[in-house]
């Protein structure tokens, strides 16, 4: 099966912050990556999303990077809030239908 | 637009029973695929379902099955339930006739096997 880690499975970091979260996947042939963000007691939620053909893509706070030659993605978060604490997982969605997700890290902002 | 509706949100069952969880998609979405999400093992892929028929599926026994009717909606079912089948389900929806895009999630089933 495929594998999908992440680099730290917790973060903490100051309001105002820059957050970094970091992933690892392993299917060169993937094509497209999201990130999810997931609350306490919620389903996981779209943050952002880049394909393959994509280095970086940017949303309202958050940017995503993929470096395919080393099979990283990061999703990088600005300004950091409390309502960003959370688990985040990253995905990767190789030729198919199917999508892998790595176990997630939790990050927490402190106030 | 109704989102990802996964029915009931919590349920407690004993060893050996088994049981039933319900998913209703977002309107228009036809491939429907479930998850087991555990702590420390992230979503763990269980299948994936498209026009009534299963497309995909990930690694887990035969005790575990699912269904998709004609208007899309999906059931999983675990039959002779173990403790550690003790997880949150999630049920995830995407568009039709799209590749890469997201999958939508409901809030999933927390199941509790005593």
């Amino acid at each position: 099966g495929e594998s999908v880690g992440l680099h730290l499975p917790t973060l903490s970091v100051q309001e105002g912050d820059n957050s970094i979260i970091n992933c690892a996947y392993s299917n060169s042939a993937s094509d497209y990556f999201i990130w999810y963000k997931q609350e306490s007691g919620k389903g996981p939620q779209f943050i952002i999303d880049i394909r393959s053909n994509m280095d970086k893509r940017q949303g309202q706070r958050v940017t995503v990077l993929l470096n395919k030659t080393v099979k990283h993605l990061s999703l990088q978060i600005a300004a950091t809030q409390p309502g960003d604490s959370a688990v985040y997982f990253c995905a990767e969605k190789p030729t198919g239908n199917q999508f892998y997700f790595g176990t997630g890290t939790s990050l927490t902002v402190i106030p | 637009k109704a989102g990802v509706t996964q029915t009931p949100r919590y349920l407690i069952k004993t060893r050996g029973q088994q049981v039933t969880l319900s998913c209703s998609p977002i309107s228009g979405h036809r491939s429907v695929s479930w998850y087991q999400q555990t702590p420390g093992q992230g979503l763990q892929f269980l299948f994936e379902y498209f026009s009534e028929t299963q497309r995909n599926k990930g690694n887990f026994p035969g005790r575990f099955s699912g269904r998709q009717f004609s208007n899309s909606r999906s059931e999983m079912n675990v039959s002779t339930l173990e403790l550690g089948d003790s997880a949150l389900y999630l049920c995830a929806s995407r568009p039709t006739g799209v590749m890469n895009t997201e999958a939508f999630f409901g809030q999933g089933t927390r199941l509790t096997v005593v």
